[in-house]
Order: C-alpha cells, then sequence, then structure tokens
C-alpha cells in the first residue's frame, strides 16, 4: 500500500511564475491537508481539502490556492512566486472526516521549491 | 491565542541515556496534542497523540509523553536513546480551528 506521494521532489522558478504542486493521498483517505515548511522552522499550515471543498485555511495569502479532484488527490498552486515562497511543501492526508482536532495525519516526502 | 512552544532547539544526548524534549502550550480549550519526528530528506511521522484519553501517552519506538494540565506541558520522553532516534521532533497542538507545529527540537545521539 503506497503512503502518502508529492511530485515533484524538488522544484526551482522564478519569481513571479507559479507552480503547481502535486499529492496523492494514502489508500483510503479522503481528506489532504498541504503545509509550508522554511528552512530551520516548523511546518505552517496552509490549507485543507475535503469532499473537494477547501474546509479549513491558515494565513496564507490568496496567491496560495488549492483544488482537490475526485480520486481524492490534490494540487497546491502558488502564484506570482516570491523568494519567500522558497520552503519545503508538505501534503498529509487522513482518514474519513475525522475532524481537524484529532485525527492522525499521514504526510509526503515533500516537494522541495526553490524560487530564484 | 494558542501556540506552542518547544523549550529546546537542540538537545544531545549519550547513546543509551534518558531523552527529554520539551514542549509548553497555550490553550483556552482542551486541545490535542501530538508529537511528529522528520528524519532527514523524509516526511513527518506521528511518534504519538493525546486526545484527552489517558495522560500518559505511549507511542512508537519506546517514546511516551504526559500532559499536564496545570503545567501545559506535554513533554516527550524516552527512556535510553538509540542512535536511529537522531532526528528533529515537533510538538504539534491541534483545535477545532488551528493547526500549530511548534518550532522544532533537533535531537543528536552521541557514540
Amino acid at each position: 500500500d503506497a503512503g502518502v506521494t508529492q511530485s515533484p521532489t524538488h522544484l526551482i522558478k522564478t519569481r513571479g511564475q507559479q507552480v503547481t504542486l502535486r499529492c496523492s493521498p494514502k489508500s483510503g483517505h479522503d481528506t489532504v491537508s498541504w503545509y509550508q515548511q522554511a528552512l530551520g522552522q516548523g511546518p505552517q499550515f496552509i490549507f485543507q481539502y475535503y469532499e473537494e471543498e477547501e474546509r479549513q485555511r491558515g494565513n496564507f495569502p490568496d496567491r496560495f490556492s488549492g483544488h482537490q479532484f475526485p480520486n481524492y488527490s490534490s494540487e497546491l498552486n502558488v502564484n506570482a512566486l516570491l523568494l519567500g515562497d522558497s520552503a519545503l511543501y508538505l501534503c498529509a492526508s487522513s482518514y474519513p472526516n475525522q475532524g481537524v482536532n484529532s485525527y492522525e495525519q499521514y504526510f509526503g516526502p515533500g516537494t522541495r521549491l526553490t524560487v530564484t | 491565542a494558542q501556540s506552542v512552544t518547544q523549550l529546546d532547539s537542540h538537545v544531545s544526548v549519550s547513546e543509551g541515556t534518558p531523552v527529554l524534549l520539551r514542549c509548553n502550550y497555550s490553550s483556552s480549550y482542551s486541545p490535542s496534542l501530538f508529537w511528529y519526528v522528520q528524519h532527514p530528506n523524509k516526511g513527518l511521522q506521528l511518534l504519538l497523540k493525546y486526545t484527552s484519553a489517558a495522560t500518559l501517552v505511549k507511542g512508537i519506538n519506546g517514546f511516551e509523553a504526559e500532559f499536564k494540565k496545570s503545567e501545559t506541558s506535554f513533554h516527550l520522553t524516552k527512556p535510553s536513546a538509540h542512535m536511529s532516534d537522531a532526528a528533529e521532533y515537533f510538538c504539534v497542538y491541534s483545535s477545532a480551528s488551528k493547526i500549530i507545529f511548534g518550532s522544532g527540537t533537533r535531537l543528536s545521539i552521541r557514540p
């Protein structure tokens, strides 16, 4: 059983460009969350998707948007990239409808985004 | 406002000695608290979780944590460190409206 997978592994973009990161959840999971982890810091919650809708959002600007597909996979889109968007982007999936406060999340290995 | 603070950015112990990683939280509500471990170039792995059941929580790889409401703490311990325990550890607070990661504690193990 494959765990959470993310693609690509690494990505280099230029300021002002747009980027799309992809995530496939663990089999049987229907909820996907995205996090940004800057170097030397803990992950920051971006948003969570459930039933193809954004269910909860952290303190990130509208440049960060997402999508969830019927097969529960998800994309994270970032527009107008800034140097400060350079980070490891983590995707996590969880069991059906456990709610935000008590569920167990399974994390992918992340996508390392470098903005130059 | 809710917050989680990991009191040590780096902890170094000798192999075979006890490990203590400290975490304090601030919340008006009953939180759910987690500890995750991140090995280099790998994703985060759940070690253990507290969700208002037993205050002493046992996790994987011999780790455990005790929820102390009076001290607003959720410290992670292990009786005997192993070389494979070297990694970054995150304390996580979760409520109905927020998911907050601590800044992390890097655990080093001396041979």
